[in-house]
């Protein structure tokens, strides 16, 4: 089956710094690839994801790169906020059909002012 | 309607109870699933439902008992749960249930004493 794993477990940067979150697996025919965030007592959240036919996608601060070669994708935030602190989780296929996504460890994000 | 609803919210239980934990989308998804989520953990995959249908079962313990009444409704029927079954539980729902974005409920936080 898939096997997702996330770095770094923590990252703690200033406001209006950039933040990245990488996230590598295992299967190569793995073709859809989101991001959660997820609030203290709320649930998780999609914020970007992206399919194998591109290598990026942007929305406002956030976007998310692709690399099949080194089947990595990455988060990145620019100009982070307060707001932006929570636990931010990838997220593959549980198998090659796609037919549930298992999630990577997360990354607690805090953004300091 | 793009809400996942899940009753109740919290939930308090002894060893020896029976209990259900209801999940509702009007959505017209065809998909539904029910994760566990101890704190400071990912989402962990229980359950998925295809067309009313159980697809995935990911070795859960019999002491939970999925049901899918239609394509609406979701349930998750509780029985001699240990303490250490206390989590919170997510459902979730997707279109057609293959790569695709998940809409997550807002859980129930189960305590089992």
């Amino acid at each position: 089956g898939e096997n997702v794993e996330q770095h770094p477990s923590t990252l703690s940067v200033q406001e209006g710094d950039s933040a990245v979150i990488k996230c590598t697996y295992s299967d190569s025919a793995s073709n859809y690839f989101p991001w959660y965030k997820q609030e203290l007592g709320k649930r998780p959240q999609l914020i970007i994801d992206i399919r194998s036919n591109v290598g990026e996608k942007k929305d406002q601060r956030i976007a998310v790169t692709l690399n099949k070669t080194a089947k990595h994708f990455s988060l990145h935030i620019t100009e982070t906020q307060p707001e932006d602190s929570a636990v931010y989780f990838c997220a593959g296929p549980l198998n090659q059909a796609g037919t549930a996504l298992i999630f990577g460890k997360g990354t607690t994000l805090s953004v300091s002012s | 309607d793009t809400e996942v609803t899940q009753t109740p919210k919290h939930l308090v239980m002894g060893m020896t109870n029976k209990k259900s934990l209801k999940c509702e989308q009007h959505m017209g998804h065809r998909a539904m699933y029910w994760y566990k989520q101890k704190a400071k953990k990912p989402p962990e995959l229980m359950f998925v439902y295809s067309y009313e249908k159980l697809s995935i079962n990911e070795s859960v313990p019999s002491r939970f008992s999925p049901e899918c009444p239609n394509s609406s409704l979701l349930n998750l029927h509780l029985h001699a749960l240990q303490p250490e079954d206390s989590a919170l539980y997510l459902c979730a729902s997707s279109q057609e249930g293959q790569n695709e974005k998940l809409f997550f409920g807002s859980g129930t936080q189960l305590s089992v004493l």
